[in-house]
């Protein structure tokens, strides 16, 4: 069966630091990858997805980054981070109708 | 393109009557459609999904949705609300990208309150 793994479960960040959270995918291969964003008080939007190792697709403009250096490995990064980079960050595997969440990443930027 | 839109950002009801969370879709495919809930600090948790069998869904703690196509609908009810219930939920939309893969869309979640 497949599994997901991201990490941190919390994390409190400086306005200006870096920032990587990382989502790793088992029990699979070649699957679908996202990045979705849950920020208080709004719905989830989807930030990246990616059909393949290195090919990552941007759906809004913003200060972060995605990069899948492995087919089961997906990063998020900042270079440096934003108050509004505050929120509830989520990553999620698909192959066709299957799929599932990670149990998320909440960051608070101060 | 795809988009779900749910109706409702926010929905009360008394413990023990019923639930309707509404949503719409709207794709370019023969979509696959999930709820998902989310209570408060915790992950996503998939409670019923859509794919092309049977249109009524049974999913876990007594929810279910239906999915109509003329209507582009797939509300998600419960007969009897408990306090349990009181969580987020997340109407998605699943549909294939070219080479096979899904491209998947949230909608903006309904936050359910359930009174005592």
């Amino acid at each position: 069966s497949q599994t997901i793994h991201q990490w941190p479960a919390t994390l409190v960040q400086p306005v200006g630091s870096p920032l990587s959270l990382e989502c790793t995918v088992e029990g699979t291969s070649n699957p679908n990858l996202y990045w979705y964003r849950q920020a208080a008080g709004r719905g989830l939007q989807l930030l990246f997805y990616s059909v393949g190792i290195g090919q990552i697709s941007s759906e809004v403009p913003q200060n972060l980054s995605a990069s899948r250096p492995q087919d089961r490995q997906f990063i998020l990064s900042s270079k440096k981070l934003l108050l509004s980079d505050s929120g509830f960050y989520l990553c999620a595997w698909s192959i066709e109708e299957r799929g599932s969440f990670g149990s998320g990443t909440r960051l608070t930027v101060v | 393109a795809q988009s779900v839109t749910q109706l409702d950002s926010h929905v009360s009801v008394s413990e023990g009557t019923p639930v309707l969370l509404r949503c719409n879709y709207s794709s370019s495919y023969s979509p696959s459609l999930f709820w998902y809930v989310q209570h408060p600090n915790k992950g996503l948790q998939l409670l019923l999904k859509y794919t092309s069998a049977a249109t009524l869904v049974k999913g876990i703690n007594g929810f279910e949705a239906e999915f109509k196509k003329s209507e582009t609908s797939f509300h998600l009810t419960k007969p009897s609300a408990h306090m349990s219930d009181a969580a987020e939920y997340f109407c998605v939309v699943s549909e294939p990208l070219s080479g096979g893969y899904q491209k998947v869309t949230f909608g903006t979640g309904t936050k359910l309150q359930v009174i005592p």
